[in-house]
This record gives C-alpha cells, sequence and structure tokens, in this order.
C-alpha cells in the first residue's frame, strides 16, 4: 500500500459526459501528479500540483482539468469524455522531488 | 516522441535466474531515474532509483546500474521469483519530479 488513495476504482460513463476522479496524496506529501495509462500511449504525465499551485504540465488535453484543495486532495475533472479517454488514471505523490508513489488507479470506461 | 524507451518488451526467465531489464533514454539532462513495477490491475511501485552522479546503486536483489555515456539504464534482480512477474518501466524526471516513462518490458518467470 503506497499511502495515495484514489477514488472511485471504476467508472463507467457515456461519451459527451463529464467525471470527476478523486486522490488523496500520502500524509504530508505537498506533491500530487496525474497520470494516463493507456495501452498505445503507455504512462502519460498530464499535470501536477504543488501545495495547491499548478506546477507543472504535461499532455493534458484542454477538456481536462484539475485541482489541488487546501487539504492537499486533487480532482481530476475530464469533460466532454469521448471513448478515447478510457484509460487507467494514476494519481501519485511526493514528499520532494524525488520518487512518486502511486495510487491504485481509477479505470475509466467510455461507452 | 518519448525521451525513454526500452526496446524489449518481453522477458521470460526460469525462477533462481538472474534478469536484467535494459533502457535507453535520449535526454542527456536528465539527473535522476526511477525504475517502477506494476503488477496487472495495480499502480506502479517504485523499485529503486539513482541520479546522475552515480554509476550503480544495489538494493535489496535489485541493482540498478546508469551508463552516462552511452544513456542506457538497466535493472538487474537477483534470483528472480514468480512473484517478480510484473511490467517493468524506467522512469527519468523531466524536472520538479514529473516522470517520462519508456514504454515496459513484461517480465514472465516461470516456477
Amino acid at each position: 500500500d503506497s499511502g495515495v488513495t484514489q477514488t472511485p476504482k471504476h467508472l463507467i460513463t457515456a461519451t459527451g459526459q463529464r467525471v470527476t476522479l478523486r486522490c488523496s496524496p500520502r500524509s504530508g506529501d505537498l506533491s500530487v501528479y496525474w497520470y494516463q495509462q493507456s495501452l498505445d500511449q503507455g504512462l502519460q504525465f498530464l499535470i501536477q500540483y504543488y501545495n495547491g499551485e499548478e506546477r507543472a504540465k504535461g499532455n493534458i488535453l484542454e477538456r481536462f482539468s484539475a485541482q489541488q484543495f487546501p487539504d492537499l486532495h486533487s480532482e481530476l475533472n475530464l469533460s466532454s469524455l469521448e471513448l478515447g479517454d478510457s484509460a487507467l488514471y494514476f494519481c501519485a505523490s511526493s514528499p520532494r522531488d524525488t520518487e512518486a508513489f502511486f495510487g491504485q488507479g481509477t479505470r475509466l470506461t467510455v461507452v | 516522441g518519448e525521451s525513454v524507451g526500452l526496446h524489449l518488451p518481453t522477458l521470460s526467465v526460469q525462477e533462481g535466474d538472474n534478469s536484467i531489464i535494459n533502457c535507453a533514454y535520449s535526454n542527456s539532462a536528465s539527473d535522476y531515474f526511477i525504475w517502477y513495477k506494476q503488477e496487472s490491475g495495480k499502480g506502479p511501485q517504485f523499485i529503486i532509483d539513482i541520479r546522475s552522479n552515480m554509476d550503480k546503486r544495489q538494493g535489496q536483489r535489485v541493482t540498478v546500474l546508469l551508463n552516462k555515456t552511452v544513456k542506457h539504464l538497466s535493472l538487474q534482480i537477483a534470483a528472480t521469483q514468480p512473484g517478480d512477474s510484473a511490467v517493468y518501466f524506467c522512469a527519468e524526471n523531466s524536472g520538479y519530479s514529473t516522470l517520462t516513462f519508456g514504454k515496459g518490458t513484461m517480465l514472465l518467470v516461470s516456477p
């Protein structure tokens, strides 16, 4: 158990819909990262927050957004969902600029 | 394109053998590398890391070697066990701990 908690574990939704994925980082970790894992693209970095502020942005679509709250938990919002958004979404947290600890992921299926 | 990549998608070994998983990276400015293990249905799990000022780092049954001249990483697993069966990713720190992952190598350990 990495200490990073993600909910829900599974999510099935229709195209065009909007969903919110939630992440609770390890106690004391200020950095939260979101990654997308798909079969054809592998693990792709989406976005990073540090103590409530966006710190780095990767291959995140404009339809996707994230935020980190004062209690350090984070949410990833995915809107206008397309079939190609089906993937595993991982949250990770880090105490400093070193290794990141990953949650168990949310499997999103868009039908 | 990706700056970190793995050449072989699958490595099959017998229990008790030593396993070597290789990874090439292209960003010579990268200064921190991590190996992750991902079991089916789980998030990536930190195995071992190495900074660019080191050539070798050892953990429990695992050793990471870094050759900066040819931009190559390897993960050696001693006395491989069935529980080591998983997909192994090398990752490169792109800054602020945002990781660029290779495509992964599946390690299959036969009893």
